[in-house]
């Protein structure tokens, strides 16, 4: 089974609908991350959390807004889609040793 | 400001030769640097760890150099193969949290390696 699960895999949603991604980790680290990416600008950081008492928001946190339920389990929601919000989301785990990341396998969203 | 630069175009290379992406950094001191391999669609999986005291590193066909000094990394691929097609990134422990630094990722170089 994979060490890092995101659900849905695919969505396609229409503005102003609210949405949230899910993100499952089995690999016990207390780093968790959220990235978009975009064709030609790369990785850009979302919101990240250190343990689950501990949320900060990154580079492009306008729009979405997260919730850490466990040490296990990120959430990532978009309150009121828009179409710039069509992009791959991933999230992503470290141990915060050196920060070696591990990826889950991606949301491919569609916002119409 | 801080900045990470790859080579936006993609590399085309013929296989069974050596593939070399580059990593250009500035304004910052890194601990080490890692390299990821992506492939469409799919999340990035960590390939390298490089510290900043160590001058090479190598795992099977893949050979990391870091050279603080020109803020420069360069990563090798030898006896390239159709199958190592694929977007690499490249990663520094740019951004400082109070609890620790995370890292900030490169836009990426494609290589096609061409049977």
């Amino acid at each position: 089974d994979a060490d890092v699960t995101q659900t849905p895999r695919n969505r396609i949603t229409k503005t102003g609908k609210r949405i949230m991604l899910e993100c499952s980790q089995t690999k016990g680290h207390d780093r968790m991350y959220w990235y978009r990416q975009d064709p030609g600008l790369g990785l850009r950081l979302i919101y990240y959390s250190f343990d689950v008492k501990d949320i900060n928001k990154g580079e492009i946190s306008d729009g979405y807004s997260v919730s850490r339920q466990a040490q296990a389990k990120f959430s990532l929601s978009l309150e009121s889609a828009i179409p710039n919000q069509t992009a791959l989301y991933f999230c992503a785990t470290s141990d915060g040793l050196v920060e070696t990341q591990y990826f889950g396998p991606g949301t491919r969203l569609l916002v119409l | 400001s801080q900045k990470i630069e790859q080579n936006s175009e993609a590399l085309n290379i013929q296989e069974g030769k050596t593939a070399t992406l580059t990593c250009n950094y500035t304004n910052y001191s890194p601990a080490y640097l890692q390299w990821y391999r992506q492939d469409p669609g799919r999340g990035p999986v960590f390939l390298l760890l490089i510290r900043e005291n160590e001058k090479e590193k190598r795992k099977e066909r893949l050979k990391v150099t870091f050279d603080t000094t020109l803020k420069k990394s360069l990563f090798h691929i030898t006896a390239s193969q159709p199958a190592d097609s694929a977007t690499y990134l490249c990663a520094l422990d740019m951004v400082s949290h109070n609890a620790g630094n995370m890292l900030t990722f490169g836009g990426g170089t494609r290589l096609m390696v061409k049977p």
